[in-house]
């Protein structure tokens, strides 16, 4: 399967304990995406990577969460003391970054439910 | 304020019966138009994209879009639902000048047999 992945794909977690999320990208796609989708809601930007490169980030993103992407494939997303508003779907995406028109090719999720 | 909408949360259809979803978008500049479905346990699956050209866009899995930039709208139709089709659908754009995607809050579509 040569699409994006995402590990874990189901994360349950006590209130305050950190976890992190790891998304592998399409190979060669250089810009990675992660999204956050709640219950009946659309998927919400949370930031995106071009190649290393954090280009930007959602206010949505608080000073809990922190992404990296060190070597520009594979990426994590971290939450520290995690909240019960925190529990979603996060997702993630990548393309290449050959113009402005490259769909965007999501993984299946990591779905996150903080008790 | 710039958004998208989808104003039918749910909607039922019998199969075979043809489909129109609404996506109405409020921004100053035309921005890259998509819908997306996803099943559920699966991703968010690409149907079809507007960017610029031909104002009618023809998808995957039978599905079309329209653009009208006089009602900033990007409908969804297919002619003739199938069971499959029953899943939740979003559309979505990427706002002129940034790289994030903009998705509404999507319609759950329910196929009658």
């Amino acid at each position: 399967d040569t699409g994006v992945s995402q590990n874990p794909r189901h994360k349950i977690t006590k209130r305050g304990q950190n976890v992190t999320f790891r998304c592998d990208p399409i190979s060669e796609h250089n810009r990675l995406y992660w999204y956050r989708q709640t219950l009946g809601q659309g998927p919400e930007f949370l930031t995106y990577f071009q190649n290393e490169a954090q280009l930007e980030k959602s206010r949505l993103l608080s000073d809990r969460f922190s992404a990296e992407r060190p070597k520009g494939s594979f990426s994590t997303l971290e939450i520290q003391r995690t909240e019960q508003g925190d529990s979603a779907m996060y997702l993630c995406a990548s393309n290449p970054s050959g113009g402005s028109t490259d769909t965007q090719y999501f993984g299946p999720g990591t779905r996150l439910t903080v008790l | 304020a710039q958004s998208v909408t989808q104003p039918d949360i749910h909607i039922t259809v019998s199969e075979g019966a043809s489909l129109e979803l609404r996506c109405n978008y409020s921004y100053g500049a035309t921005p890259y138009l998509f819908w997306y479905v996803q099943s559920p346990g699966q991703g968010l699956q690409l149907l079809l994209k507007y960017f610029s050209g031909d104002t009618l866009v023809q998808g995957i899995k039978g599905f079309e879009a329209e653009f009208k930039r006089s009602q900033s709208s990007f409908n969804l139709r297919k002619p003739s639902v199938h069971w499959s089709d029953a899943a939740e659908y979003f559309c979505a754009v990427e706002p002129p000048g940034r790289r994030a995607l903009t998705f509404g809050s999507g319609t759950r579509l329910q196929v009658q047999p």
